[in-house]
């Protein structure tokens, strides 16, 4: 997987809890992305990354933050999960923009009971 | 409004077949198109990438092909195996303010 770890990997929580989900990379990519996946939805953005402390939202950003203050390393935050938000969510890096090459992680599958 | 089309949503064939899985797009301006293979359980990985100058490509059994002017794109496997079973997904990037387009995917059963 490129020089992408995702963790956790799997994770279970309650509704109206904080979560918290990591991204590390070895590649030293220039930017990062977190996506959901859906059945038939396929993946969406949620945010990205151009750079430390560079970030914008994509099409599906609400109810979720990021942080990147490291090269290596681009966090996604869900302040107070919902249901809605159980997902697979994977984040991926690229060396330039979105329409160059992204390497994705293995995933990181969220249920919100 | 820009989208990404793939079609058919699934498909099942007996390994050792062909296949040919679809990709339609209206996305404007175009700057090129990539296909990505996502195993189960796995992030996607990409198979190959066309450019508005490009017809054909080949990646060993995978052959894409592009026609810029019908904005249709295909996914060509031969002499299917076990392995290919996937999803397979087109993804359009659109050459401005750095936006890609993603299709939904077609889920490709190999059966022995």
């Amino acid at each position: 997987d490129a020089g992408i770890t995702q963790s956790p990997r799997h994770k279970v929580t309650e509704t109206g809890t904080p979560v918290t989900l990591r991204c590390h990379q070895t590649e030293n990519h220039r930017y990062m992305y977190w996506y959901r996946q859906d059945p038939g939805h396929g993946l969406r953005l949620i945010h990205y990354s151009y750079g430390v402390k560079d970030t914008d939202k994509g099409e599906v950003s609400d109810g979720y933050s990021v942080s990147r203050s490291k090269t290596e390393d681009f966090l996604l935050t869900l302040e107070s999960a919902t249901s809605s938000q159980t997902s697979v969510y994977f984040c991926a890096i690229s060396p330039a923009g979105a329409g160059n090459e992204q390497f994705f992680g293995p995933g990181t599958r969220l249920t919100v009971l | 409004k820009n989208q990404v089309e793939q079609s058919p949503q699934s498909l099942i064939i007996l390994e050792g077949k062909n296949c040919t899985l679809q990709c339609n797009y209206t996305v404007s301006p175009f700057s090129n198109l990539r296909w990505y293979k996502q195993d189960t359980g796995r992030g996607p990985v990409s198979l190959t990438i066309m450019t508005f100058s490009e017809n054909t490509k080949s990646n060993g059994r995978y052959t894409a092909t592009l026609d810029a002017d019908t904005k249709q794109s295909s996914l060509h496997i031969t002499a299917s195996q076990l392995s290919d079973s996937a999803s397979y997904i087109c993804v359009v990037n659109m050459n401005r303010d750095d936006k890609i387009i993603f299709g939904k995917g077609t889920r490709l059963h190999i059966l022995p």
